[in-house]
């Protein structure tokens, strides 16, 4: 199947600070994008819909302005966490639409604020 | 995108075929059934999808009922690396859209020895 890349697979930030989560589709261009966010013992929630170059669409209760979302090419999209306290911390995914409409995931992204 | 429901948990040895079950009575005419699986601090790995006909892949089947209110995923030979939990999640496809997968709680699957 098609794959997607997310860097850095974990991360350890400081409270107030911002933090950049890069995914990128290696073998296929994605126009959509997906960031989901999951905290233990739970099942994903999707934060945003990701398509280049125009906003990304976020779903209710998700505030746009920390977690910034771009997508400036055919195969990256950046999700930053801005000013991350330590109830940010959680496992963020993010996923992308490949040829054949079928949706594929990157490994996903620890964050811990501390 | 339709709810659907699954069995919160599921045993299965090792060797035998596991079925998962899920319920989707109020999909419709053009939405699909999706199976993903994610085992523990990964991301979802894709499984197998289909619209109305039963489908095969390397990793498992899907069985659709003919009224398409239920569907199964079969993993004929379940091993310990099967252990995971599996979502069965309904989606609309239209073209020159992406939609989203909505997830559930899905159902946690333990292969045993």
């Amino acid at each position: 199947g098609a794959v997607v890349s997310q860097h850095p697979s974990w991360v350890i930030c400081k409270s107030g600070t911002s933090v950049k989560i890069e995914c990128r589709s290696l073998d296929f261009q994605a126009t959509t994008m997906f960031w989901y966010r999951q905290f233990p013992k739970q099942s994903l929630m999707l934060m945003a819909t990701s398509n280049e170059g125009s906003k990304a669409t976020y779903e209710q209760g998700v505030e746009k302005d920390k977690f910034l979302i771009n997508h400036a090419s055919l195969t990256l999209s950046t999700l930053t966490v801005t000013s991350a306290h330590p109830e940010d911390s959680s496992f963020y995914i993010c996923s992308a639409n490949s040829i054949g409409n079928t949706i594929y995931f990157g490994e996903g992204s620890w964050l811990t604020v501390v | 995108d339709a709810k659907t429901t699954q069995p919160t948990s599921m045993d299965c040895a090792e060797g035998r075929a596991a079925n998962l079950p899920c319920n989707h009575s109020t999909i419709s005419g053009n939405e699909y059934v999706y199976w993903y699986r994610q085992i523990h601090s990964q991301g979802p790995q894709y499984i197998i999808h289909g619209l109305k006909n039963n489908e095969t892949n390397e990793m498992a089947s899907l069985i659709i009922t003919e009224d398409r209110k239920s569907s199964t995923l079969i993993l004929p030979h379940a091993t310990l690396r099967d252990t995971a939990v599996y979502y069965c999640i309904v989606r609309s496809i239209n073209t020159g859209t992406a939609s989203k997968l909505t997830f559930g709680t899905g159902t946690r699957l333990q292969v045993t020895l």
